[in-house]
């Protein structure tokens, strides 16, 4: 069974950073696109990133193109999501989702607040 | 405008059957499969149907999705309480090289 467990989120000011991370288990994660979705306070959901099984090929939503960087470490189990020069619109809940976001974690809350 | 549009609410009494409609356009549904997820207050959201109609283990056969053209449904049939959600549409869109979720549809059971 897919298990996914994001941490790192927490309040930054605008202009911060702040980098996610998220872990796997349960399912051969180096055979798995992975994404990052978030959901802003009573908002529907927006993909934000994926990363290729190997990490060769990434996406992002135009929003966070040149801010936000999606990595994966296949050794570890683990997908991250660096956001950086974060600004207020970025609040939101960030899930971490598998494949065709056929498995979700529980999400982990980012808040832009000064 | 979003490039998947849903209808933002829908609803039904018990045991009878809703519908939910996501349309798109030739780069996302009309060329991808479209998926659908199931979100309750404060949860994560759930995977209900992969590849427009195939239903993951687990999920009740009274849901089920279909595909036509540019536009894609959710079916749920003998309607249940417990169906009150929000659901999802997505797809991948080929122009925009991106996964694009519909605006989201507030399922309320009378």
């Amino acid at each position: 069974e897919v298990h996914l467990v994001e941490s790192g989120g927490g309040l930054v000011q605008p202009g911060g950073s702040l980098r996610l991370s998220c872990g796997a288990s349960g399912f051969r994660f180096s055979n798995y696109w992975m994404s990052w979705v978030r959901q802003a306070p009573g908002k529907g959901l927006e993909w934000v990133a994926n990363i290729k099984e190997d990490g060769s090929e990434t996406y992002y939503v135009d929003s966070v193109k040149g801010r936000f960087t999606i990595s994966r470490d296949n050794a570890k189990n683990l997908v991250y999501l660096q956001l950086n020069s974060l600004r207020a619109e970025d609040t939101a809940v960030y899930y971490c989702a598998s494949d065709y976001f056929s498995g979700w974690g529980q999400g982990t809350l980012v808040t832009v607040s000064s | 405008q979003s490039v998947l549009t849903q209808p933002p609410s829908a609803s039904g009494t018990p045991g009878r059957r809703v519908t939910i409609s996501c349309s798109g356009s030739s780069s996302n549904i009309g060329n991808n499969y479209v998926y659908w997820y199931q979100q309750f207050p404060g949860a994560a959201p759930k995977l209900l149907i992969y590849r427009n109609s195939q239903r993951p283990s687990g999920v009740p056969d009274r849901f089920s999705g279909s595909k036509s053209g540019t536009s894609a449904s959710l079916a749920i049939s003998g309607l249940r309480s417990e169906d009150e959600a929000d659901y999802y549409c997505a797809a991948w869109d080929d122009s925009l090289s991106g996964w694009f979720f519909g605006g989201g549809t507030k399922l309320t059971v009378l």
